[in-house]
């Protein structure tokens, strides 16, 4: 079944700075990627996704970028802000089911 | 519209009894997948149903059972509770199942 694994676990960025996660996948047959944000003592809430046929996909401050042979797929925040310090989760999806990277907590330093 | 239904959102039960847990998806949502959240073990994902049929199932023993209804709202059931047990446990659903999910709030399931 599909693996996947996200790095790193903990960020730290000072306020305005940008912010990388990466993951990588393994089933080659995952077709969809979503990136999930959860703030702590709520629920995981999609910010951003990518399909397979698809390279790189912006909105606003976030981005997320694929690459389909080297199975790897990372979400990108520039200009942070303190509200943007939660967990997040990368997801390989392959017919309905979604597999989660184990998270990064991102803390955003004012 | 109405968001993604859990209930109930926090149980204590102990060791050896049983529990049901129920989602209530977004009107129109037909897959509900359901998902294990621990600190040490992120999200697991249990299994997904989609038009009554469980479609995906994770690597979870047979007392992890569930079903979903001809109104797509999902019950999720557990037996012969482990203190191991206890997690937060997610409801996600989505329209086809290859998109992204909507989260529940989650129940809060601790066994003692």
């Amino acid at each position: 079944g599909e693996n996947v694994e996200q790095h790193p676990s903990t960020l730290s960025v000072q306020e305005g700075d940008s912010a990388v996660i990466k993951c990588t996948y393994s089933d080659s047959a995952s077709n969809y990627f979503p990136w999930y944000k959860q703030e702590l003592g709520k629920r995981p809430q999609l910010i951003i996704d990518i399909r397979s046929n698809v390279g790189e996909k912006k909105d606003q401050r976030i981005a997320v970028t694929l690459n389909k042979t080297a199975k790897h797929f990372s979400l990108h925040i520039t200009e942070t802000q303190p509200e943007d310090s939660a967990v997040y989760f990368c997801a390989g999806t392959n017919a309905g089911k979604s597999t989660f990277g184990d998270g990064t907590t991102l803390t955003v330093k004012p | 519209k109405a968001g993604v239904t859990q209930t109930p959102r926090y149980l204590i039960k102990t060791r050896g009894q049983q529990v049901t847990l129920s989602c209530s998806p977004i009107s129109g949502h037909r897959s509900v997948s359901w998902y294990q959240q621990t600190p040490g073990q992120g999200l697991q994902f249990l299994f997904e149903y989609f038009s009554e049929t469980q479609r995906n199932k994770g690597n979870f023993p047979g007392r992890f059972s569930g079903r979903q209804f001809s109104n797509s709202r999902s019950e999720m059931n557990v037996s012969t509770l482990e203190l191991g047990d206890s997690a937060l446990y997610l409801c996600a659903s989505s329209l086809v199942g290859v998109q992204g999910y909507t989260f529940g709030s989650g129940t809060r399931l601790t066994v003692v």
